[in-house]
């Protein structure tokens, strides 16, 4: 199957900095890319869903001057934590996608996801 | 609006036992059913998928059947094995637009030898 990197594995910052997760699709171009945050023993909750070479569109109550997204090429999209606080400590998750003309449903592919931690 | 449930866990079984992992679901329209398994320290991968009513998912052993009249889509498997030990997700898309996935809680097996 198609392979989604993210980098890094691990981060640990001070309040009030930023965080700049990558998300690649190594073998594939992704026309879209989905984000999501998933707290301990909960489920994967939906972010944020970006096409490239356009803004990213935001769940509700997702804050968009926080979490801001960048899908600048068919293979790469970023989260950047804006200003982060310990409670945006989290397992962040991307997956790609490619969007084949004709299909019921276009597989997500996802990465292993990036824990955050906030002191 | 679209909602997936699915059986807390943590389950632990014993190898070779049966398993049943339970998910329903509550959507408008006619969505897509999923199964993602998510082993330690990897992202998820789809484990299986059911796109229409009555459709059976397989892989792997694990079967699942897209029950429209009971809205259920339970993962089973007959004799289970110590690597199948990882944390199971049930999903649907509504297959509109950016086709977003809605996930359950997770539920996590641990098989022992």
């Amino acid at each position: 199957g198609a392979v989604v990197s993210q980098h890094p594995s691990r981060v640990i910052c001070k309040s009030g900095t930023s965080v700049k997760i990558e998300c690649r699709s190594l073998d594939f171009q992704a026309t879209t890319m989905f984000w999501y945050r998933q707290f301990p023993k909960q489920s994967l909750m939906l972010m944020a869903t970006s096409n490239e070479g356009s803004k990213a569109t935001y769940e509700q109550g997702v804050e968009k001057d926080k979490f801001l997204i960048n899908h600048a090429s068919l293979t790469l999209s970023t989260l950047t934590v804006t200003s982060a606080h310990p409670e945006d400590s989290s397992f962040y998750i991307c997956s790609a996608r490619y969007l084949a003309s004709g299909k019921t449903y276009n597989e997500q592919f996802f990465g292993p996801g990036t824990r955050l931690t906030v002191l | 609006g679209n909602s997936v449930t699915q059986m807390e866990g943590p389950v632990t079984l014993s190898e070779e036992a049966f398993l049943t992992i339970n998910c329903t679901y509550t959507a408008t329209g006619y969505p897509s059913l999923f199964w993602y398994v998510q082993y330690p320290g990897e992202g998820l991968q789809l484990l299986l998928k059911a796109t229409k009513a009555d459709d059976k998912g397989s892989n792997k052993g694990f079967e699942a059947t897209y029950r429209k009249e009971t809205t259920s889509f339970h993962l089973e498997k007959g004799s289970v094995q110590v690597s199948d030990s990882a944390v199971y997700f049930c999903a649907l898309s509504d297959n509109q637009g950016a086709q977003k996935l809605v996930f359950g809680q997770g539920t996590r097996l641990t098989i022992n030898p």
